[in-house]
């Protein structure tokens, strides 16, 4: 079955410091693939996306994500935390028009 | 610009009420349209998908429908809620053809 996996439930990391989130996907074809950032009791807003091209995909608010074809992976990173990148995190995928969510991963930030 | 609505914010109902959701898109003609609910702690769970207007694909059975009556309104009813209906539901767009897919705000269903 096509699906979208996230292995970590929960990140915390120090402000300032380096994130990188997991995503890992299955399908027959490389998927267009997403990341959103959801703050509590919002919507999803989308960082980035992969279509093809270029591996190393440049987002909003400063994070990228790295699409490898032989991993199939396309983990999210942000070079340098801000507290208010704490928010879950969603990794998604789709072949047509609609898309697979992973279970999402929740950043937490401390000072 | 595109934009998409949804409301009410929140909304509290006893079980065995109905319920109407709603969503506008604003700024775009023909979109695909989508509803989901996100239970506490959980990922997305896609209820209900439209590529046109009438036209509804339900992804799961259960106590809810959807109903697309005009190009960028999309609705999420029930007859009669259960308690297993509350979560955060959230409409979402995209345009016809591509998978990037653009979420309203989101409404906070808790039935009692």
């Amino acid at each position: 079955a096509q699906s979208v996996t996230q292995p970590d439930i929960h990140i915390t990391v120090s402000e300032g410091a380096s994130l990188e989130l997991r995503c890992n996907y299955s399908y027959g074809a490389t998927p267009y693939l997403f990341w959103y950032v959801q703050s509590p009791g919002q919507g999803l807003q989308l960082l980035l996306k992969y279509f093809s091209g270029d591996t190393l995909v440049q987002g909003i608010k400063g994070f990228e994500a790295e699409f490898k074809r032989s991993q199939s992976s396309f983990n999210l990173r942000k070079p340098s935390v801000h507290w208010s990148d704490a928010a879950e995190y969603f990794c998604a995928g789709g072949n047509d028009y609609k898309l697979s969510f992973g279970a999402g991963t929740t950043v937490t930030v401390r000072a | 610009s595109q934009t998409i609505h949804q409301w009410p914010a929140t909304l509290v109902q006893p079980v065995g009420s109905p319920l109407s959701l709603e969503c506008t898109v604003e700024g775009t003609s023909n979109p695909n349209l989508y509803w989901y609910r996100q239970a506490a702690g959980r990922g997305l769970q896609l209820l209900f998908y439209s590529v046109g207007i009438g036209q509804i694909s339900s992804e799961v059975p259960q106590n809810l429908s959807a109903s697309r009556p005009q190009d960028r309104q999309f609705i999420l009813s029930s007859k009669k809620l259960l308690l297993s209906d509350s979560g955060f539901y959230l409409c979402a767009w995209s345009i016809q053809g591509f998978n990037e897919q653009y979420f309203g705000p989101g409404t906070r269903l808790t039935v009692t």
